[in-house]
């Protein structure tokens, strides 16, 4: 079973500027979740989706981060624009059962490293 | 709110044993134990759900009390496999403890 996979898997950019990173979950799996994992932390969730539709985007800062899970499969973070701040490896999981079951086991893809100069 | 874990970091000799603690200051139903080693994306491990349903993974076990709000992980006979980062979650694994680092040597 092929797991979650993401891309790009490293990217350096520039305060201001803008970046994209895409997440591909696991077969099947209806519940998504992009994490932010700042250097010696746990991850810190930003958004959720059930399907296509967000359950939690509270923590999500919303003036500059946007996701979007088109058709109910793969999914795309975007950071416009990025802050110094923002430097951290975001890591994409699915979980094959619904967002408000205690059996989410998640699995979690490679993560993105993003730099921020 | 997160949970907080205990310790910070641990340094364990093969097969010595090690205990690592998590918890949090809201009511609990559910914790979810993962291990992140260095460079890579969290594993599961275990969930631990209120009424005592647990699954255990190789000589790691956990526990759950629901009165004191803590789970406490347990790896018996360490093997240098279980270096690593272990975060507990709560609220259905969506908050993350900032992590116990376990460092085993040979």
């Amino acid at each position: 079973e092929a797991g979650v996979a993401q891309s790009p898997r490293y990217k350096i950019i520039e305060k201001r500027q803008s970046v994209a990173f895409w997440c591909n979950p696991i077969s099947g799996h209806a519940t998504l979740y992009w994490y932010q994992q700042i250097l010696g932390q746990g991850p810190k969730l930003l958004i959720q989706f059930q399907n296509n539709g967000v359950v939690d985007d509270s923590q999500l800062p919303k003036d500059r981060f946007s996701a979007e899970r088109l058709k109910g499969v793969d999914s795309t973070l975007k950071i416009q624009p990025a802050k110094l701040e923002d430097s951290a490896v975001y890591l994409c999981a699915s979980s094959l059962v619904g967002w408000n079951s205690p059996h989410n086991e998640q699995f979690f893809g490679p993560g993105t490293r993003l730099t921020v100069l | 709110q997160q949970p907080v874990q205990s310790p910070q970091a641990v340094i364990l000799r093969e097969g010595e044993d090690a205990v690592i603690n998590c918890s949090s200051s809201k009511a609990l139903y559910s914790v979810h134990w993962y291990r992140q080693k260095h460079g890579e994306a969290p594993v599961f491990l275990m969930i631990l759900l209120k009424g005592g349903e647990q699954k255990g993974h190789d000589k790691i076990s956990a526990s759950f009390n629901e009165k004191k709000q803590q789970s406490s992980l347990y790896l018996t006979a360490s093997q240098l496999s279980y270096s690593g980062t272990y975060f507990c979650g709560t609220e259905d694994a969506l908050i993350f403890g900032k992590g116990t680092t376990l460092s085993v040597s040979s």
